[in-house]
């Protein structure tokens, strides 16, 4: 069955440094997403991405995040500074046209230290 | 408007019984309704959707109904089995809107079954 794989599982970093998260949706899907759980807390929308630009963006994504889809396959979040309150699992998802096989990957537990 | 409301919050049920978990939501423009589970350290995996056009959908042991001039739905797991245990999420979206994809979730029911 085909999967949305993310990398790292688990990221520790310190505040005010830079992270990518990285996301590898399934080969055939159009549409991509950002989500963010803080632990124990439900699921967040931050941003979704078609057509090679954002589609939309949450009041969460600020200044400091940002999304890029470098290539053909990979699909990025850079949190530019991270702060403590960032800390939580991050999510990425993708489906294909009417929200067919919408699928999330296993996630990215980002810890800010 | 961009609510969706679960509940209970946890739940016991014996193996064997009938789980029951509700959603209930306010923006009418919602046309899609998945739940989720989800087991701890795991992304959310797609257990069933409903359009709002079926008032049921069933796959195997997972029923939703669905109830759209009361703006609920709801899952039911018959036969609940210990491996059933996670957090279920209910979510919903709007396919053709400004917002298209982006899922709105409840804030999730954590479900045990004990043996």
């Amino acid at each position: 069955e085909p999967e949305v794989t993310q990398t790292p599982s688990h990221q520790v970093t310190q505040m005010g440094q830079e992270v990518i998260l990285r996301c590898v949706p399934i080969s055939n899907h159009l549409y991509f997403y950002w989500y963010r759980q803080i632990l124990g807390q439900k699921v967040e929308f931050l941003v979704s991405f078609y057509n090679n630009e954002i589609s939309e963006k949450s009041e969460i994504f600020d200044d400091q995040f940002s999304v890029e889809r470098p290539d053909g396959s990979n699909f990025t979040l850079k949190i530019r500074s991270t702060k403590l309150e960032d800390s939580a699992m991050y999510f990425c998802a993708s489906h294909d046209r009417n929200l067919y096989g919408y699928t999330f990957g296993s996630g990215t537990r980002l810890t800010v230290v | 408007q961009q609510q969706v409301k679960q509940s209970p919050q946890s739940l016991i049920v014996q193996k064997g019984g009938i789980s029951i978990i509700n959603c209930a939501y306010e923006n009418t423009a919602f046309d899609y309704f998945p739940w989720y589970q989800q087991f701890p350290g795991k992304g959310p995996a797609l257990l069933i959707a409903i359009r709002p056009d079926v008032s049921e959908k069933k796959e195997g042991r997972f029923t939703i109904s669905f109830n759209k001039s009361a703006k609920q739905f709801s899952l039911h797991i018959m036969d609940s089995q210990p491996g059933d245990s996670a957090t279920y999420f209910c979510a919903a979206s709007n396919r053709y809107g400004g917002s298209q994809g982006n899922l709105i979730f409840g804030k999730g029911t954590k479900l045990s079954v004990k043996p």
